[in-house]
């Protein structure tokens, strides 16, 4: 069975600029999670998505949203993107929210 | 507030000896634990997880302790191996709707030959 996939896997952006993220899940998960990982920071909660419908927010600002398809696949988006926002974005995706998370290898965004 | 902590940002450890990876929480409403590992450039992949209602979990080489009442969770590795060297991270979560896992900031092991 094919895992989370998530592209790109690299963007450079620059700042006041906007990036969208993708994320296809494990074929039958039909939950998403995003994080961001930064240096220090471990991995810091975005959103997560369950049935198109989005069930839980982590603390980030509303520059960052989201977004779940009928087939389970999943977007992020940053609008107005600062430097702060440079970090690794991860996906991971589950059966439900109650089962195990399962992540993908990341994007990479490097605002400058 | 760091509601899951890995106070020990890492841990280098001789190949074939005991890795302890430790772990505490805050939240006494969290009642299901996990750990993942991550290599550079890949994805954090699932280890090993817990329920509440136990105190140790095995698979392999992998054992995870949980001490409720210390709010404290520990990882062991035996033996540890070179392929072992890679950040760890500890997540909880409380079961139920509407509930995200928290992640603590990750410890990373060197395993040396």
């Amino acid at each position: 069975k094919a895992g989370v996939t998530q592209t790109p896997r690299y963007l450079i952006k620059t700042r006041g600029q906007q990036v969208t993220l993708s994320c296809s899940p494990i074929s039958g998960h039909r939950s998403v999670s995003w994080y961001q990982q930064t240096p220090g920071q471990g991995l810091q909660f975005l959103f997560e998505y369950f049935s198109e419908t989005q069930r839980n927010k982590g603390n980030f600002p509303g520059r960052f949203s989201g977004r779940q398809f009928s087939n389970s696949r999943s977007e992020m988006n940053v609008s107005t993107l600062e430097l702060g926002d440079s970090a690794l974005y991860l996906c991971a995706s589950s059966l439900d929210p109650s089962y195990e998370q399962y992540f993908g290898p990341g994007t990479r965004l490097t605002v400058t | 507030d760091q509601q899951v902590k890995q106070n020990s940002p890492s841990l280098s450890v001789q190949e074939g000896r005991i890795s302890i990876l430790n772990c505490d929480y805050t939240n006494s409403m969290f009642d299901y634990f996990l750990w993942y590992k991550k290599y550079p450039a890949e994805g954090p992949t699932f280890l090993i997880s817990i329920s509440s209602i136990k105190d140790k979990n095995e698979d392999g080489r992998f054992t995870v302790f949980l001490n409720k009442s210390a709010k404290h969770l520990s990882l062991h590795i035996v033996p540890s191996q070179p392929g072992d060297s890679a950040v760890y991270f500890c997540a909880a979560k409380r079961t139920g709707a509407n509930s995200k896992l928290t992640f603590g900031k990750g410890i990373t092991l060197s395993v040396r030959p």
